[in-house]
């Protein structure tokens, strides 16, 4: 199926270690993305990369850092974790052309990510 | 810097009643709007879009919305609604320039009763 993928789907951890989730599009797009909601299903962006270039970098922590390997790939590291960093953590990928579908973004299924 | 109000958290609705969500925007450049549905437990999806042109979209699943430039409104409505529809949705902006971040409006949760 073509799509947006997470994994995993549910992470559960402890303060202070560090964790990634991966975000997998075969779409073919070009730009993706990553997006927190918090627990009143708040959403905010976090990182946008286009080409594996990074275009967005929004007011986020610097134990959050993300990596694109090649176009179809966002993966996102997290250092350090805290009880704050709880939250649904959503990828989503785009195509970046002159077309109308070239603003449609496309989602994953989230990633929830418990610290205790 | 823009943002995006969705004036109701909950609106409890019948089942085949009609149901309008509200969304007002605030931007110094023109945007695009979109509107996302999000199903429990599940990513969001596309319900439709503005980008230009007429000012009445329609989207999937019956839904459509109307943009109002000068009231800066974009609003979402569905004539008649299941109990499917019952969701969470998220009116969203972005700017036309570089970036193509999506502002996201607080949500509106749609309980659908029978």
């Amino acid at each position: 199926d073509t799509a947006v993928s997470q994994t995993p789907k549910y992470l559960v951890t402890q303060m202070g270690n560090d964790k990634s989730i991966k975000c997998e599009q075969n779409l073919g797009h070009d730009t993706m993305y990553w997006y927190k909601q918090d627990s009143k299903k708040f959403l905010k962006i976090m990182f946008s990369y286009n080409n594996k270039e990074l275009i967005i970098n929004e007011t986020v922590p610097n134990r959050f850092s993300p990596k694109s390997p090649d176009k179809a790939h966002l993966n996102l590291h997290i250092n350090s974790l805290e009880l704050g960093d709880s939250a649904v953590y959503f990828c989503a990928s785009s195509r970046t052309s002159s077309g109308p579908s070239s603003y449609e973004q496309y989602f994953g299924p989230g990633t929830r990510l418990t610290v205790t | 810097a823009q943002s995006v109000t969705q004036l109701d958290s909950q609106v409890p609705v019948f089942e085949e009643a009609p149901v309008e969500l509200r969304c007002n925007y605030s931007s110094s450049v023109s945007v695009y709007l979109f509107w996302y549905v999000q199903y429990p437990n599940q990513g969001l999806q596309l319900l439709l879009k503005y980008l230009s042109g007429s000012t009445l979209v329609k989207g999937i699943n019956g839904f459509e919305a109307e943009f109002n430039k000068s009231q800066t409104s974009f609003h979402l409505r569905k004539p008649s609604v299941h109990i499917s529809d019952t969701a969470e949705y998220f009116c969203a902006v972005s700017l036309k320039a570089a970036g193509n971040k999506l502002t996201f409006g607080g949500g509106t949760r749609v309980l659908v009763k029978p």
